[in-house]
């Protein structure tokens, strides 16, 4: 079963607009991460936040994190043709020992810019 | 380019046969890790390896296995296929023994198809 639940599952904006994506988990966490996938290809590594951390910046990315609510979301600002991809979360799990934790992904959200 | 190498990029294959497929991890990457991602079931967790050893293990098949060599490339073998297991299939890897923080980096798939 999935950790991490994307929502929406798509989104489609106009190109310069802002996207947001939401990801809610079920369990405690160490880290959460988000990761690009465009079609057909492997992921890419986004941005990394930690559980003690509310909210990071990376270029045209912001994260937050609520720990209280099990919720992350994206932001991208300034949306370009080039951002459609679909978009996962991942986390993993608090308490297990280290080097036994495994990533576990969220079922993802479709975003297509219209240019 | 995730310096994460897969091989075949595509395959085809019949009901009942066997399959493997390899990947190289980056270089100085001690972890390497499985994933399965299909339309109905997503991207699933399947099994890790850290240098050279079983590490965690998810929603992989017993008609599945692996294992990670002395030089840390790996393999996944698939046998007795069945239509269910045609997706695609990814190898990702890490220098840590465990996901937790750290970055894993994806190579870009296998693409298995099962006739």
């Amino acid at each position: 079963s999935q950790q991490g639940e994307e929502d929406p599952q798509a989104l489609s904006i106009q190109e310069g607009e802002n996207a947001t994506m939401n990801c809610s988990y079920k369990t405690s966490i160490n880290n959460l991460q988000w990761y690009r996938q465009n079609s057909g290809r492997g992921l890419v590594h986004l941005i990394l936040i930690r559980s003690n951390e509310r909210e990071k910046h990376s270029g045209r990315l912001r994260v937050t994190l609520d720990t209280s609510k099990k919720s992350s979301s994206l932001l991208i600002t300034a949306s370009r043709a080039a951002d459609t991809a679909s978009y996962f979360c991942a986390t993993d799990v608090k308490g297990l020992s280290f080097g036994n934790e495994k990533l576990t992904f969220g079922t993802g959200t479709r975003l297509t810019i219209i240019p | 380019d995730s310096g994460v190498t897969q091989t075949p990029k595509h395959l085809i294959t019949a009901t009942g046969q066997r399959v493997t497929l390899r990947c190289s991890p980056r270089s100085g990457d001690l972890s390497v890790y499985w994933y399965q991602q299909s339309l109905d079931q997503g991207l699933q967790f399947l099994i890790q390896y850290y240098n050279g050893e079983e590490r965690a293990k998810g929603n992989i098949l017993e008609r599945f296995s692996a294992q990670q060599f002395p030089d840390l490339h790996s393999e996944l073998n698939l046998s007795s296929l069945e239509l269910g297991d045609s997706a695609l299939y990814f190898c990702a890897s890490s220098v840590a023994a465990g996901s937790s923080g750290n970055t894993i980096y994806f190579g870009e798939g296998s693409w298995l198809t099962v006739v």
